[in-house]
């Protein structure tokens, strides 16, 4: 039973340039939520998607987006790069009807800004 | 504001000893207390949780300690191993059920 997958593991950007990051959720769950652990820090709340629609959002700007599709997958995007955005993009699923507690993590996307 | 305040940073323990970390947390609101452990270059592992209608909850070597009037909890390790090496994290589910609310994270070192 494979768990939470996430695509790429590494990737280098400039700033200003745009990323999209990718996650499937473990199997049997339908419930995404994405966060952002800087170095040396706690993961930090982005947004989480249910149904294919973003349910929750945390204190992060506009330049963060995403969206789920029909097979419960889901994507990152963020615009406009900066170099604060340098971190580790973790992944997180639950299990179905968006309301479990338990929250299984992928193994993230380091992303560096330059 | 950091709603969930963990300590210590760091911690080192020998071989067999005893490893507690502790969380402390304001919202009263929330209802579930997750720790999570992370390894260099991995996601987080869920390790153990609890609710605050429970006092305590053992799984192995790993004990939660809950005191619901304090607004604190803390993670015991028992026999501490260097396998157990890793950065633990304490966590509280927010009132909307969604977004877990992480702690700073404690580096533990176990020396053999």
């Amino acid at each position: 039973d494979a768990g939470v997958t996430q695509s790429p593991t590494h990737l280098i950007k400039t700033r200003g340039q745009q990323v999209t990051l990718r996650c499937s959720p473990k199997s049997g769950h339908d419930t995404v939520s994405w966060y952002q652990q800087a170095l040396g820090q706690g993961p930090q709340f982005i947004f989480q998607y249910y149904e294919e629609e973003e349910r929750q959002r945390g204190n992060f700007p506009d330049r963060f987006s995403g969206h789920q599709f029909p097979n419960y997958s889901s994507e990152l995007n963020v615009n406009a790069l900066l170099l604060g955005d340098s971190a580790l993009y973790l992944c997180a699923s639950s299990l179905p009807g968006g309301l479990s507690t338990e929250q299984y993590f992928g193994p993230g996307t380091r992303l560096t800004v330059t | 504001q950091q709603q969930v305040k963990q300590s210590p940073q760091s911690l080192i323990v020998q071989k067999g000893g005893i490893s507690i970390i502790n969380c402390a947390y304001e919202n009263t609101a929330f209802d579930y207390f997750p720790w999570y452990q992370q390894f260099p270059g991995k996601g987080p592992a869920l390790l153990i949780a609890i609710r605050p209608d429970v006092s305590e909850k053992k799984e192995g070597r790993f004990t939660i300690s809950f005191n619901k009037s304090a607004k604190q909890f803390s993670l015991h390790i028992m026999d501490s191993q260097p396998g157990d090496s890793a950065t633990y994290f304490c966590a509280a589910f927010n009132q909307a059920g969604t977004a877990l609310i992480f702690g700073k994270g404690t580096t533990l070192s176990v020396s053999s």
